[in-house]
């Protein structure tokens, strides 16, 4: 079955620390991947998306996420992060095969960020 | 600018009584989409129109409707709501071919 995991459902670090919100993925064909953030009482924002090419992309508000296909896992990650990053955090991957590239979305990661 | 527009952002209602969601984006995009997400579910797919005249239901379609009468426009209908459909709801619209998804900032529903 296609899935999407994001194991933790919050992530606590403190502000300056490097941050890594962990997402796997099942799918029968090749995927694109994506991240979104949800900031509180706000509609969710594309961050960045894996089709082709380099391994590492990178998104907005110095987000980066790493597509590894041996671990079918794509981690997002962000070297020094900020009290403004806590927010709600969705992984997304839509399988090639499906004909209406629907998405198949994990359950949120919680980030918080503390001072 | 770009963007998805959803109305009315915050309501309250009561079981039985008729209500629409309307969602208009102004990207010119073929596919829409509503989601419901409530705590501990994510976001969950209610349903979805690839264009114009054609809707698909996606995991949780029980007790809407919807329809695509003008690319612009996805409106989202519950005909009796119940207390059950108490949720936070979103559109969301992309183009066919590129990826990312658009989203509106939300309907905040209440059915007592």
């Amino acid at each position: 079955a296609q899935s999407v995991a994001q194991p933790e459902d919050q992530v606590n670090v403190a502000e300056g620390n490097p941050l890594t919100v962990k997402c796997t993925y099942s799918v029968s064909g090749n995927p694109y991947l994506f991240w979104y953030v949800q900031y509180p009482n706000r509609g969710l924002q594309f961050l960045l998306k894996y089709i082709t090419g380099d391994n590492l992309v990178k998104g907005s508000y110095g987000f980066e996420a790493e597509f590894n296909k041996s671990q079918t896992s794509f981690h997002l990650k962000k070297p020094s992060a900020l009290v403004s990053d806590s927010a709600l955090y969705f992984c997304a991957v839509r399988d090639t095969r499906d004909s209406n590239y629907q998405l198949i979305w994990g359950a949120g990661t919680k980030l918080i960020i503390k001072p | 600018e770009a963007q998805v527009t959803q109305n009315p952002r915050y309501l309250i209602t009561v079981t039985g009584k008729k209500l629409t969601v309307t969602c208009s984006q102004n990207m010119n995009h073929e596919y829409m989409s509503w989601y419901r997400q409530d705590p501990g579910l994510g976001l969950r797919q209610i349903y979805y129109s690839m264009n114009v005249e054609v809707t698909d239901k996606g995991d949780v379609p029980e007790g809407y409707k919807v329809s695509r009468k003008e690319k612009r426009n996805f409106p989202l209908i519950l005909e009796s709501p119940s207390p059950n459909q108490t949720s936070l709801y979103f559109c969301a619209s992309r183009g066919v071919w590129t990826g990312e998804l658009f989203f509106g900032e939300g309907s905040r529903l209440t059915v007592l």
